[in-house]
């Protein structure tokens, strides 16, 4: 299992944009890197997965350079309802492999 | 269509006492978890189960038992509370068990064990 590494917290203000960026120096071949969202009293919810380089949806975009050792959830322009716990999770693809570590993740505080 | 959900919402137990959380799933999804979310910890996970018929522990499944009784449905049971188990409770479904399914969870049950 490829361990990650992201800030315990960070501060934002509205409309700004934030980038946060998560290590894992032994991702394997067959990892993909999978970014959850858990809103206060909430489950988590998934917001975005990638494998290399550029991902981008609705909500968010997924950086990971060539290396894919690290990668960086960016949320563009972001409101007080961003403010959440965000979690990096790297899993691999194949079936048979049933669990997921999600960790501490990053604590995101949007400040207006 | 409700996703999955979880019974009860808030609970709170005495020492000793046993009680069983429930969580139902209608999105004809084969694995299915329970995690635990303490202040300032991320997500544990206590059993899940890769397929019905089929459970397995995960990092912290000391004081738990589960049971997969049918594709829907996966419970948690605590046979004799302790304090240490006072926490939020997270029952989640993917469509298979590997690692890129997307994990839905539900809205928890929040246990304060006395």
């Amino acid at each position: 299992l490829a361990k990650t590494t992201q800030p315990i917290s960070m501060d934002s203000y509205e409309g700004q944009e934030v980038n946060i960026t998560c290590s894992h120096n032994n991702i394997a071949t067959n990892d993909y890197i999978t970014w959850y969202q858990q809103f206060p009293s909430q489950g988590p919810r998934f917001i975005i997965q990638g494998y290399k380089t550029k991902v981008t949806n609705e909500v968010a975009s997924l950086f990971i350079p060539a290396d894919r050792k690290s990668s960086t959830l960016s949320l563009p322009r972001v409101s007080l309802s961003d403010t959440a716990v965000y979690y990096c999770l790297v899993a691999p693809t194949f079936s048979g492999y049933s669990t997921l570590t999600f960790g501490k993740g990053t604590m995101l505080l949007v400040s207006p | 269509n409700a996703g999955v959900t979880q019974t009860p919402k808030f609970q709170v137990l005495k020492t000793g006492q046993s009680m069983t959380l429930q969580c139902a799933q209608d999105m004809n999804h084969n694995s299915m978890y329970w995690y635990r979310q303490d202040p300032g910890m991320g997500l544990r996970l206590i059993y899940y189960s890769a397929s019905e018929g089929t459970t397995d522990k995960g990092e912290v499944p000391n004081g738990y038992n589960v049971s997969r009784l049918n594709k829907r449905e996966f419970s948690l049971r605590l046979e004799s509370a302790a304090p240490s188990q006072t926490s939020v409770y997270f029952c989640a479904s993917s469509e298979a068990g590997r690692g890129t399914d997307t994990q839905y969870f539900g809205p928890g049950t929040r246990l304060t064990v006395l």
